[in-house]
């Protein structure tokens, strides 16, 4: 067990809807990734946050936003949802956003768009 | 579980076996690299790290190697047991913060 915890397990929604998943860091991590994993792209790096703030980008869709709250959980809002959306949604932590750490991850959300 | 990738190249060991699991990667300013343990429906598991200045480090019953000079990672693997079997992926950090980009993953089959 990581210790980091992500929730829904699974969700089945329609084109064109919005979802948001939830994650909650390891104890004492300041630090939240969010990484997509589809058969095609393999594990791709969404957004990090630390201790709130938005820390680096990568290839997220205009229509994918994050958050991280007080408490250092946080949620990835998907809108618009779209077929090529289904994938594994992972969320990670790590004590710090500095550089060369170990990021710890969850079980992540199954997503499927129907 | 979901399957991670159909067409991932696959590695069969018999168990008690040594395995090794290479892993080219590409930016030559990564500076840290993990090594990810993946069973189906679970996320990835780390399982051992390596920072560029060293070229070898060992953990329990694994060992990572680091080639800087062309860019080569490797994970072996000591007597291989049937919980060992997983997808493996390589990680690296190129210090443009600490997003991680993964390789694409090796399927280890252990077979008993």
């Amino acid at each position: 067990d990581s210790g980091v915890t992500q929730t829904p397990k699974h969700l089945i929604t329609a084109t064109g809807q919005r979802v948001t998943l939830r994650c909650s860091p390891r104890s004492g991590d300041l630090s939240v990734y969010w990484y997509q994993q589809s058969l095609d792209q393999g594990l791709q790096f969404l957004i990090q946050y630390y201790n709130g703030e938005e820390r680096a980008k990568g290839n997220i869709l205009e229509r994918f936003s994050a958050q991280q709250f007080p408490d250092l959980h946080s949620e990835l809002n998907l809108s618009s949802l779209e077929l090529g959306d289904s994938a594994l949604y992972f969320c990670a932590s790590s004590l710090s956003g500095l550089n060369n750490q170990p990021q710890h991850f969850g079980d992540g959300t199954r997503l499927s768009i129907l | 579980g979901e399957s991670v990738g159909l067409h991932l190249p696959t590695l069969s060991v018999q168990e008690g076996d040594n395995s090794i699991i290479n892993c080219a990667y590409s930016n030559s300013a990564s500076d840290y690299f993990i090594w990810y343990k993946q069973e189906s429906g679970k996320g990835p598991q780390f399982i051992i790290d390596i920072r560029s200045n060293m070229d070898k480090r060992q953990g329990q019953r694994v060992t990572v190697l680091l080639n800087k000079t062309v860019k080569h990672l490797s994970l072996q693997i000591a007597a291989t047991q049937p919980g060992d079997s997983a997808v493996y992926f390589c990680a690296e950090n190129n210090n443009a913060g600490n997003m991680l980009t993964f390789g694409g993953g090796t399927r280890l089959m252990v077979k008993p």
